[in-house]
């Protein structure tokens, strides 16, 4: 009955390296986002999508690049990772962009080394 | 521009006594409200919302949280803490111009002391 997930749950990597993250949500929401969490739990807003197209992209190095194939899905690669990078990473969903709660996934915890 | 100001980064509490989370928004529209709630090592689970329906929103655990226009509070209470209630509390206001968006506060971690 999972209505938001992600996988990994953790990821464990070197600097330089290219990884992704995948979301998957089961509720029919036409609207899906990336957060990244910080060390010091703030929640910045990175990407949102609906159905498949981009509508919030905040100020984000190219090297974060969201993949949406389909609106269930919206998967995050991150290439030629950096330190900064480390942080925990929260996909959501929403029924609509104008619908105001998001529903979130359990986070993927991105640890560079 | 949204913005959400959590006023304390750590609250402390015995089991059983009331819990008062702090928060204030700035806003330049009727705003969307929210409180999640993250337990330990989990994901965001949504604790209560305001959308200019009732000011005192009712939640889920015995949360309740109140709207007060005048003074750009919602601030978070509960009447009994549980020890289970510990966790990390976020305020978010929500930005309905253009593309949906949340801003969240910086959190404010309870503790429950038995």
């Amino acid at each position: 009955d999972t209505a938001v997930s992600q996988t990994p749950k953790y990821l464990v990597t070197q600097m330089g390296n290219d990884k992704s993250i995948k979301c998957e949500q089961n509720l029919g929401h036409d609207t899906m986002y990336w957060y990244k969490q910080d060390s010091k739990k703030f929640l910045k807003i990175m990407f949102s999508y609906n159905n498949k197209e981009l509508i919030i992209n905040e100020t984000v190095p190219n090297r974060f690049s969201p993949k949406s194939p389909d609106k269930a899905h919206l998967n995050l690669h991150i290439n030629s990772l950096e330190l900064g990078d480390s942080a925990v990473y929260f996909c959501a969903s929403s029924l609509s962009p104008s619908t105001d709660t998001q529903y979130f996934g359990p986070g993927t915890r991105l640890t560079v080394l | 521009a949204q913005s959400v100001t959590q006023l304390d980064s750590h609250v402390s509490v015995s089991e059983g006594t009331p819990v008062l989370l702090r928060c204030n928004y700035s806003s330049s529209y009727s705003p969307s409200l929210f409180w999640y709630v993250q337990h330990p090592n989990k994901g965001l689970q949504l604790l209560l919302k305001y959308t200019s329906a009732a000011t005192l929103v009712k939640g889920i655990n015995g949360f309740e949280a109140e709207f007060k226009k005048s003074e750009t509070s919602f601030h978070l209470t509960k009447p009994s803490a549980h020890m289970s209630d510990a966790a990390e509390y976020f305020c978010v206001v929500s930005d309905l111009v253009g593309a949906n968006n949340l801003f969240f506060g910086t959190g404010t971690r309870l503790t429950v002391i038995p």
